[in-house]
C-alpha cells in the first residue's frame, strides 16, 4: 500500500530471531496489526498494538512501535519453519468503520 | 466451528459473467468487510459495511456491489466480470468498537477467463 510499506523478502536460519519492520504515513493511526498468510490461506491476526504504546510482548512475539518515527517491527524469537508466511502489518484509523490499509507484505522464509 | 466463512473457495468463471461470493460470521460482529487480494499479494479494502453505513473505497468500481441480508452475511456481487477482477476475495468482521480486531474469511479464489 502507498501508505503501509515493508520490506519484502526476509530470509532467517531455524531458531535465529527474525525481524520484519514496517513504516506508515498516517500519524492519525489508532491501532497498527500483524497479520499472517500461510500459503493458500486466509490472513491470521498475530497481535496489534494501540499508538500510545511502545512495545507488547506475546510469547515468541515482540512488537515495538517508534510512533515519532512512524516505525514498527515485529520480532519472532527462536524462528520455526512453521513461521514460513507472509506477513502483513495493518493500520486502522478511528472512525465509525475501520477499514484497515496494509503494508505489500513481507515473505519469510526460514532455512533449516 | 468457523468464524467467518467464505463460498465458494475457488470460482471460475468467463468474461462478462454476474457472479457472487458469499460470507457468513458467527461472530455477533456489527461490521464486515471485502478485500481484494491481487497476484503480488498486495491487499486492499473495498467496502466496510455496518447497519448504519457503507463505506465503499473510490478505486472500486461500481460492477462490484456488497448485499448484506443480515447482519451476519455480506455477500458480494460482481456484474460484467473483466480479467482484471482475477484476484483473491477476503471477507471480514470486527466488533466495531474497542480494539475493532478484524477476523477473515479464507479467501475466495475468482479466475476470470
Amino acid at each position: 500500500g502507498e501508505d503501509v510499506e515493508q520490506s519484502l523478502f526476509l530470509s532467517v536460519r531455524e531458531g535465529d530471531s527474525s525481524v520484519i519492520n514496517c513504516t506508515y504515513t498516517d500519524s492519525s493511526s489508532t491501532y497498527l496489526y500483524w497479520y499472517k498468510q500461510e500459503p493458500g490461506a486466509g490472513l491470521q491476526l498475530l497481535t496489534y498494538i494501540f499508538s500510545n504504546m511502545d512495545m507488547k510482548q506475546d510469547q515468541r512475539l515482540t512488537v515495538l512501535l517508534n510512533k515519532k518515527d512512524k516505525h514498527l517491527s515485529l520480532r519472532i524469537a527462536d524462528t520455526q519453519t512453521g513461521d514460513s508466511a507472509i506477513y502483513f502489518c495493518a493500520e486502522s484509523m478511528e472512525g465509525s468503520a475501520r477499514q484497515l490499509t496494509f503494508g505489500s507484505g513481507t515473505q519469510l522464509t526460514v532455512l533449516p | 466451528d468457523t468464524a467467518v466463512s467464505q463460498t465458494p473457495k475457488y470460482l471460475v468463471t468467463q468474461m462478462g459473467n454476474d457472479k457472487s461470493i458469499k460470507c457468513e460470521q458467527n461472530l455477533g460482529h456489527d461490521t464486515m468487510y471485502w478485500y481484494k487480494q491481487d497476484s503480488k499479494k498486495f491487499l486492499k479494502i473495498m467496502f466496510s459495511y455496518n447497519n448504519k453505513e457503507l463505506i465503499i473505497n473510490e478505486t472500486v468500481p461500481n460492477r462490484f456491489s456488497p448485499k448484506s441480508p443480515d447482519k451476519a452475511h455480506l455477500n458480494l456481487h460482481i456484474n460484467s466480470l473483466e480479467l482484471g477482477d482475477s484476484a483473491v476475495y477476503f471477507c471480514a468482521s470486527s466488533q466495531g468498537s474497542g480494539t475493532d480486531t478484524q477476523y477473515f474469511g479464507p479467501g475466495t479464489r475468482l479466475t476470470v477467463l
